[in-house]
This record gives C-alpha cells, structure tokens and sequence, in this order.
C-alpha cells in the first residue's frame, strides 16, 4: 500500500548530539514537509521541499537541518544547536498541485536523556 | 496574516449526542480547507477538502460544511470510536504551505 513511512517511532538524543528522523513516501508526491507538534501547540512547519534538491525553511527552522536528494525520502536532522528537541515530528507529502492535502505519516518521538 | 482558530479547544458528548466544532479562517484567497483526525501518538489522517463557500463533504458520521469565513465539522450521533483531535488547516492563494489550527479534543462517552 503507499504511503509515508516514519522511523524509528521513539528516539532519544544524548545532550551535544544531532539525530536523524527518517521519512519515506512511495506516494508518487513532489512535496514533503517536517512538522513539529508540541501539546497545545498545534503543527508548526519546520522545512519543506517541492522539488528534489530543493527546500525552504518554514516557521521554525534554527536547530535543524533537512536533504532533498531523492523524490522518495526528507531526512530531518535534529542539531545540537536545537536547545529544546522534546516533542513529535510528522513528515507529510503532497501532490504538486496546490490544494492537494498532505498526507502524514505516525511521527517520530524525540526525548532527550 | 493568515490565521486558522479552532473552537472549542475540548468537547465532551455523550454517545448519540450530535454537535458539531468549528474553524474559523481568515486567508487571502482560499486554495482548500482540509479537515485532519488524529488519533494520539499517530499522525493526522486526512478526512475532506473543501475548496469554496457553500461546499460540503460527507462520510459516514462526519460532514464538513464551508462558508467564507468559517467551516462546521457536524458530527452526527457520535459513538465513542470517534473519539480523537480534528483539525483544521487551510491553504491560502499563491502558498505552498498550509497553516494548521490547534485542534479541537473530542471525547465521545458511552
């Protein structure tokens, strides 16, 4: 089935240390985005990619880092630089044309030991 | 600046007890609405876009209704397996993003 594979579900970063929050689509969609979502908070947009080689900063980007090299797959970097990584991820993609709702995958969990 | 407000934050029914929870939106130029489910520690799933005022959406309890400046989530003799956060979350003319509002925590009891 397709769809929009996150990994690893539960992941915990050291103090100092960067992560990677892995995200694969086989949805066939140009656009994918990263997410943040803190309770009470709602999503907020982290980075976003139209096109392969090509990505924008979203509302809240300083701490993090992201790759476009494959249509397929938007690996989010969490950095050091990155003072309060606690909370969830969600990647999404969409189709290219606007108006085409994202669709999500089931998040990825960071804590910090 | 575009805004999406969700009210209210939480919602107590009773099975049955029909209701319904509103977005409220202000953007320039609508491209869609979307309405999203999310169940805790899952990711949003997509439920209906809406696209233009006087527009509605249906599926099984679920209808989605739209004007210029608001969309009406009804909810029709709820059970409890409707239990769950529902958002908003709009696209505005000439963005590639979509702004999400908070979310509103529906609790369904038996």
């Amino acid at each position: 089935d397709g769809g929009i594979t996150q990994s690893p579900k539960y992941l915990f970063r050291k103090e100092g240390q960067n992560v990677t929050l892995s995200c694969e689509q086989n949805l066939n969609h140009d656009a994918m985005y990263w997410y943040r979502q803190d309770p009470g908070q709602g999503l907020r947009l982290i980075y976003y990619s139209q096109i392969v080689n090509d990505f924008q900063k979203g509302d809240i980007a300083e701490g993090y880092s992201v790759s476009r090299e494959k249509k397929e797959s938007f690996p989010l970097t969490v950095t050091s630089a990155q003072k309060n990584p606690t909370a969830f991820y969600l990647c999404a993609s969409a189709g290219r044309d606007r108006g085409q709702p994202q669709h999500f995958g089931d998040g990825t969990r960071l804590s910090i030991l | 600046e575009d805004q999406v407000t969700q009210s209210p934050e939480a919602l107590r029914l009773q099975e049955g007890e029909s209701s319904s929870l509103n977005c409220s939106y202000t953007v320039s130029g609508l491209r869609g609405l979307f309405w999203y489910r999310q169940d805790p520690g899952k990711g949003p799933e997509f439920l209906f876009t809406l696209y233009s005022a006087g527009e509605e959406k249906e599926k099984e309890r679920l209808k989605a209704t739209l004007t210029k400046k608001e969309s009406f989530l009804h909810i029709t003799a709820p059970k409890p397996e409707d239990s769950a956060t529902y958002l908003c979350a709009v696209q505005a003319g000439g963005e590639d993003k979509i702004i999400f509002g908070k979310g509103t925590r529906l609790h369904i009891l038996p």
